[in-house]
């Protein structure tokens, strides 16, 4: 079955104190994409990534990493939360820019 | 960069045809896709056009506009269950992609 995972779900820390959003897929796709989900704001990208060691940044990328070591896995990394970075966040990936985009079921994350 | 709207809510009956408008101020244009998201789910992929016209899909269609920097999503035989979330997404360079605001769309019996 094709699938798109994150973990965790949810997320509760604090400022300051480094996390680590895992996200894998199963689909063997070269393009992987990180968003996150304000309310009124819509989804926003953050990163993304066309292939292993490949990526770029979206519209929001301040505060954030990513690394893309194999094609499987595209783990979104918070050195140092600030609660404005509370948010849901979507892992997403298609086999090219064309394609469908298949998304993560979402974490949600409160920086307290 | 890139901006786009989209109306923030649209209500419609059962049985209708509804069409849900985006448009768009871009730097670089690659395409523009649909997507529905029904509340505490994840978005899931409608539709992608990459040149001019109609592509349709069962009862739904997406249409582009080029020159005009417009899209639209039209929804035929409206369903209960397809009250949700729905936004357009411009592909810019690479595979950034920039959404719209979303808009809600309720349907009523």
């Amino acid at each position: 079955e094709a699938q798109v995972t994150q973990n965790p779900r949810y997320l509760i820390t604090v400022t300051g104190k480094k996390l680590t959003v895992t996200c894998s897929q199963n689909m063997n796709h070269e393009y992987m994409s990180w968003y996150r989900q304000d309310p009124g704001l819509g989804l926003r990208q953050i990163y993304y990534s066309m292939n292993v060691e490949v990526t770029d940044k979206g519209d929001v990328p301040e505060g954030y990493k990513v690394s893309r070591k194999e094609k499987r896995n595209f783990p979104l990394i918070l050195e140092s939360p600030s609660p404005n970075q509370t948010s849901l966040y979507f892992c997403a990936t298609q086999r090219g820019p064309q394609e469908t985009q298949y998304f993560g079921p979402g974490t949600r994350l409160l920086v307290l | 960069g890139q901006s786009l709207e989209q109306p923030s809510e649209v209500t419609a009956v059962e049985g209708a045809i509804v069409q849900i408008n985006c448009t768009y101020q871009t730097s670089g244009f690659y395409g523009l896709s649909w997507y529905q998201q029904h509340d505490g789910g994840a978005p899931t992929f409608l539709s992608y056009n990459a040149l001019d016209g109609l592509e349709e899909t069962g009862r739904f269609s997406s249409f582009l506009s080029r020159s005009d920097s417009y899209g639209y999503l039209l929804l035929q035989e409206l369903q209960m269950k397809d009250s949700a979330s729905y936004f357009c997404a411009v592909r810019g360079a690479g595979n950034m992609l920039t959404f719209g605001g979303g808009t809600r769309l309720m349907v009523k019996p």
